[in-house]
């Protein structure tokens, strides 16, 4: 699976938007982009996966740049609950294949 | 959307005993299930990978002995650290996919492994 890297530390006022940068620019043709997130003392909650279009769901936009070396997740109103450790994983979405974890991005969401 | 569990949620045991983690899905056939790691301020990292019915497949440089994993049951694994240490002493977490999901992995809530 295709290494990722992200920032290792954001912060972000309350009520506005935060834009989480990825690079993954040796990302394969069939590996995806997903995006997890970490709240301190929880186990990791899914947040949204994209290929090569942008997603949108309710919690969040997924925008990937045409040549698909690079993503941002767009929390669109961030609140204190949004602080947590953004994870951004590429791998391929076949049946048995595992998540790796990297580093991820520390958000800090201030009022 | 799907749910999984962990128990206990936290443990301390002695040095030289055993203990059993519990992770069960609470509303789905977990065909595949994942055990994590995760020491303070690092990232999770993969321990071992379980399929229903069959032996575990171990991470390099984790002891499959010491770390014991059985999946018994489309709904349970479990993992046994075996004559821990405070070397031990982790979060521990869990994740399961269904047979037919490939895209998402769901995650337990974690327990923490004391030893004293």
């Amino acid at each position: 699976d295709a290494k990722t890297t992200q920032p290792t530390s954001m912060d972000c006022a309350e009520g506005r938007a935060a834009n989480l940068p990825c690079n993954h620019s040796t990302i394969s043709g069939n590996e995806y982009v997903y995006w997890y997130r970490q709240i301190h003392s929880q186990g990791p909650q899914y947040i949204i996966h994209g290929l090569k279009n942008n997603e949108t769901n309710e919690m969040a936009s997924l925008i990937i740049t045409e040549d698909r070396k690079s993503s941002t997740l767009i929390l669109p109103h961030a609140t204190l609950r949004d602080t947590a450790v953004y994870y951004c994983i590429v791998r391929v979405a076949e049946y048995g294949n595992k998540l790796v974890f990297g580093a991820g991005t520390i958000l800090r969401v201030k009022s | 959307g799907a749910v999984v569990s962990q128990h206990p949620s936290w443990v301390i045991c002695k040095s030289g005993t055993s203990v059993k983690i519990e992770c069960r899905s609470l509303d789905f056939q977990a065909t595949t299930m994942f055990w994590y790691r995760q020491f303070p301020k690092q990232s999770l990292m993969l321990m071992a990978t379980s399929n229903e019915g069959s032996k575990a497949t171990y991470e390099q440089g984790v002891e499959k002995d010491k770390f014991l994993i059985n999946h018994a049951s489309l709904t349970l694994s479990t993992l046994t650290v075996t004559s821990a240490h405070p070397e031990d002493s982790s979060f521990y977490i869990c994740s399961a996919r269904e047979l037919a999901e490939a895209y998402e992995q769901y995650f337990g809530p974690g327990t923490r492994l004391t030893v004293t």
